[in-house]
């Protein structure tokens, strides 16, 4: 049974970059995509973006460019980067993996929560 | 962005009963929609996907129906495990997007 873990600092400073990894364990990160999504009291559940074994991403456009999701395959984990954050990015951040190559997400982290607070 | 509108925003049932829920897209995503259900504090689980599609090990209790802009999420007799809160989720149209929930209360 494939299992994910979230983990990075739960408080981040505004302007600074918010980074999260999560563990994949029960399964290989080369048979799958993997996701990120975070929920907010204000905006409800959002996908920040997903990305594959071989690096191809792709990201939500109200995000982009200000996201970057990279993967290590050797140690079956991927992780987040978001940038230039404000009190807005304060969320719980899952990581989730993606049936198939569709858009569900059918495993998911415990989650983690990220307070942007100086 | 596709909107996902839910409704009702909160529902109180009592154990047996049957509950329904809906989901209305503002444009037409075929049978590309998806619902989960969240406890507090967990992560979302994912119930159905393509509209229909019953994930395995989900209780036969569950089932979705509709297509094009018009969704609906039935529990056909409630049970104490499944006060939580539901959402829909459409995979048509780039980037998915998420319903705003419904929370579904013990009477």
């Amino acid at each position: 049974q494939v299992q994910l873990q979230e983990s990075g600092p739960g408080l981040v400073k505004p302007s600074e970059t918010l980074s999260l990894s999560c563990n994949v364990t029960g399964g290989s990160i080369s048979d799958a995509y993997w996701s990120w999504i975070r929920q907010s009291p204000g905006e409800g559940l959002e996908w920040i973006g997903y990305i594959y074994y071989n690096g191809n991403t792709d990201y939500n456009p109200s995000l982009k460019s200000r996201v970057t999701l990279s993967v290590d395959t050797t140690k079956n984990h991927y992780s987040l980067k978001l940038t230039s954050v404000t009190a807005a990015d304060t969320a719980v951040y899952f990581c989730a993996k993606m049936e198939g190559g569709s858009y569900y997400f059918d495993y998911w982290g415990q989650g983690i929560l990220v307070t942007v607070s100086s | 962005d596709i909107q996902m509108t839910q409704s009702p925003s909160s529902v109180s049932a009592s154990v047996g009963d049957r509950v329904t829920i809906t989901c209305q897209a503002s444009q037409s995503i075929r049978s590309w929609v998806a619902w989960y259900q969240q406890k507090p504090g967990k992560a979302p689980k994912l119930l159905i996907y393509e509209a229909t599609t019953l994930q395995r090990g989900v209780p036969s209790r569950f089932s979705g129906s509709g297509s094009g802009t018009d969704f609906t999420l039935t529990i056909s007799s409630l049970q104490p495990e499944d006060f939580a809160t539901y959402y829909c989720q459409q995979s048509y149209s780039f980037p998915s997007t998420f319903g705003q929930g419904t929370r579904l209360e013990t009477k």
